[in-house]
Formats: C-alpha cells, sequence, structure tokens
C-alpha cells in the first residue's frame, strides 16, 4: 500500500516569491506522483505528473517538481508566485496499474500582495 | 460541456434520512470514483468502478451503496445518514491504463444535521 505525507499544511508566501511544497511518500512497489490543485469551491485538477523518463516535470503555469528516488520525494516548486497561485495543493501516489490515487493532506498556499 | 457533473452541489439533511446523489461523465473513461473530502480536507477514496463493475471498495459502511447503470455514470445512494457523513463527496473518472490521471466534478456538499 502506498501513503502519502504533505509536511506544511499551510505556506504563506508573498507575491513574486519562489514556493516550495513538501512531499514524501511511501511504496513497496514503483509508483507514479501527481500533484493536483483544488481552488475554492472546485474539484481538483491535475497540475502535473510523473510516469516515467526525466525525474523533472512542469506544468504550463510555471509550477515543477522532480521525483527523488532515493528521498522518496517529489516536492512542488515554483520560482515566481502570483496571487492566481493560492488554492490548495495535494501530492498524490498510484501504483503501476494507476486506478486508485492516494493523496495526501494537502498544503494551502496562500499568496499574500 | 461539464466534463465531470454532479448533482446536488449540495444537501442538507436530516440524521437518519436516505440521499443520493448523482455522477455522469462524457469523457468517455472506462472507470469511475467516488471520493470523500472530510472537514479536514482529507481525500479518501470510497469506490472504484470500471464499465460497470465495482473494482475497489475501501472499507465503507454498508449505508453506502453506488451504483453504476452504465459507464458514463456512477451515482452514491446513502441509507440511514450519520452526522459523520457530513463531507464534500467527489466524483471522479479516467481511462484506466491512464496513468492514473483523475478528472474530477465540482463536488457535492453533505451536510447532516
Amino acid at each position: 500500500a502506498q501513503s502519502v505525507t504533505q509536511l506544511d499544511s499551510q505556506v504563506p508566501v508573498f507575491e513574486e516569491a519562489p514556493v516550495e511544497l513538501r512531499c514524501n511518500y511511501s511504496s513497496s512497489v514503483s509508483v507514479y506522483l501527481f500533484w493536483y490543485v483544488q481552488y475554492p469551491n472546485q474539484g481538483l485538477q491535475l497540475l502535473l505528473k510523473y510516469l516515467s523518463g526525466s525525474t523533472l516535470v512542469e506544468s504550463i503555469n510555471g509550477f515543477e517538481a522532480e521525483f527523488n528516488k532515493s528521498q522518496t520525494s517529489f516536492h512542488l516548486r515554483k520560482p515566481s508566485v502570483h496571487i492566481s497561485d493560492t488554492a490548495e495543493y495535494f501530492c498524490a501516489v498510484s501504483d503501476l496499474n494507476g486506478n486508485k490515487l492516494v493523496f495526501g493532506a494537502g498544503t494551502i498556499l496562500r499568496v499574500k500582495s | 460541456d461539464t466534463a465531470v457533473s454532479q448533482t446536488p452541489k449540495y444537501l442538507v439533511t436530516q440524521m437518519g434520512n436516505d440521499k443520493s446523489i448523482k455522477c455522469e461523465q462524457n469523457l468517455g473513461h472506462d472507470t469511475m470514483y467516488w471520493y470523500k473530502q472530510d472537514s479536514k480536507k482529507f481525500l479518501k477514496i470510497m469506490f472504484s468502478y470500471n464499465n460497470k463493475e465495482l473494482i475497489i471498495n475501501e472499507t465503507v459502511p454498508n449505508r453506502f451503496s453506488p451504483k453504476s447503470p452504465d459507464k458514463a455514470h456512477l451515482n452514491l445512494h446513502i441509507n440511514s445518514l450519520e452526522l459523520g457523513d457530513s463531507a464534500v463527496y467527489f466524483c471522479a473518472s479516467s481511462q484506466l491504463q491512464g496513468g492514473g490521471e483523475l478528472f474530477f466534478g465540482e463536488g457535492s456538499r453533505l451536510t447532516v444535521l
């Protein structure tokens, strides 16, 4: 079975500052890794994912995450955040069948002006 | 055109009542899910159906009964509602072999009084 730990429940940051949201996972088998974003009163949307290949994956809105197998981590980073990035971010893991996602508890990113 | 739609969006009811939440997806996906998000925003899978067949059933009380009349629909019926059932219920869909990417509905907020 897989599990996910998101170490920070809330991360406040000023606009245009860099941010890192931490995610560690536990699994006895190979995994796929995901970051989902949830804006207020909405469902979750996929931000980016690691399936195989390059360990650094990017989203279209400037976020990136790096799969680190030795540290079992998949931290999410953005070099310069915007007010519109304010949301809750969920890290998730699945086995290679990909049919059951296990989510972390979420990290609220609050971007202040 | 909403990809995954759930109704109702809000549901307020008394303890002991029976209620249903409906979900439809127009993405042509084979697999549908119900997730429960509790007051601490923790997301946990409840059920998964693939082509109308139950493939995941995660230790959910028998009061919860999913029904999939066809692969585009997955409804959730809850009998004898309890206070602890108050949560946001998310429907999602995916292609089983799609690397686990889930497409979520906007959620149905259930409040049991």
